[in-house]
């Protein structure tokens, strides 16, 4: 069954080091999304992703985040500077609707990212 | 903007047993409601997508209701097992259409004795 695949499974980086969180979507999905979980509270929504332009996005996708789709396979959320708070499981998303009933989206394993 | 609620918190219970899951939400004007499945450090597995015009969708030993009036879902989980031990979550979408941000709740952290 098609999955989406994010890669490292865990990053560990320094504060004040960039990062880079990668995900391979399911193939036919036009549709992507980031989130994020900090340990113990809820998954929270970070930003959308169509046609290679940022779809909807929330306040805590602020400057030090970007996503970019760099090739026909890859999807990549950037952190320009991390700080110790940025420290989250975070997760990748793909769907091949935009919204609608019958819209679902299909979730990674996620990358867990410790800023030391 | 939609906030999710999410009761029991915490839920322990006997194999063998059905449960419910409840799950609540304030923007009335969604689409649909997904379920999901979360184990410890692990992603996050869909169970049940539930859509505005269905009030019911089943999948196996679940089975998951939608009042977008009264802004309620449920899970019922029929003749629990020890692997159903999880935390389960429920989100919503933002209204508005485009490529929609889901709106999770804390989740139901859910463990089955054997």
């Amino acid at each position: 069954e098609p999955e989406v695949t994010q890669t490292p499974s865990h990053q560990v980086t320094q504060m004040g080091q960039e990062v880079i969180l990668r995900c391979v979507p399911i193939s036919n999905h036009l549709y992507f999304y980031w989130y994020r979980q900090i340990l113990g509270q809820k998954v929270e929504f970070l930003v959308s992703f169509y046609n290679n332009e940022i779809s909807e996005k929330s306040e805590i996708f602020d400057d030090q985040f970007s996503v970019e789709r760099p090739d026909g396979s890859n999807f990549t959320l950037k952190i320009r500077s991390t700080k110790l708070e940025d420290s989250a499981m975070y997760f990748c998303a793909s769907s091949p609707l935009a919204g609608g009933p019958g819209n679902i989206q299909y979730f990674g394993a996620g990358t867990r990212l410790s800023v030391l | 903007k939609q906030e999710v609620t999410q009761i029991p918190a915490a839920l322990s219970v006997p194999e063998g047993e059905n449960l419910v899951l409840n799950c609540s939400f304030t923007d009335s004007a969604i689409y649909n409601l997904q379920w999901f499945r979360q184990d410890p450090g692990k992603g996050l597995t869909s169970l049940l997508l539930i859509q505005s015009s269905q009030r019911e969708q089943t999948s196996g030993r679940l089975n998951a209701s939608l009042d977008k009036s009264s802004g309620r879902s449920t899970l019922y989980i029929a003749a629990s097992q020890p692997g159903d031990s999880a935390t389960y979550l429920c989100a919503a979408p933002d209204s508005g259409g485009g490529a929609d941000g889901l709106t999770f709740g804390k989740g139901t952290h859910l463990i089955i004795q054997p």
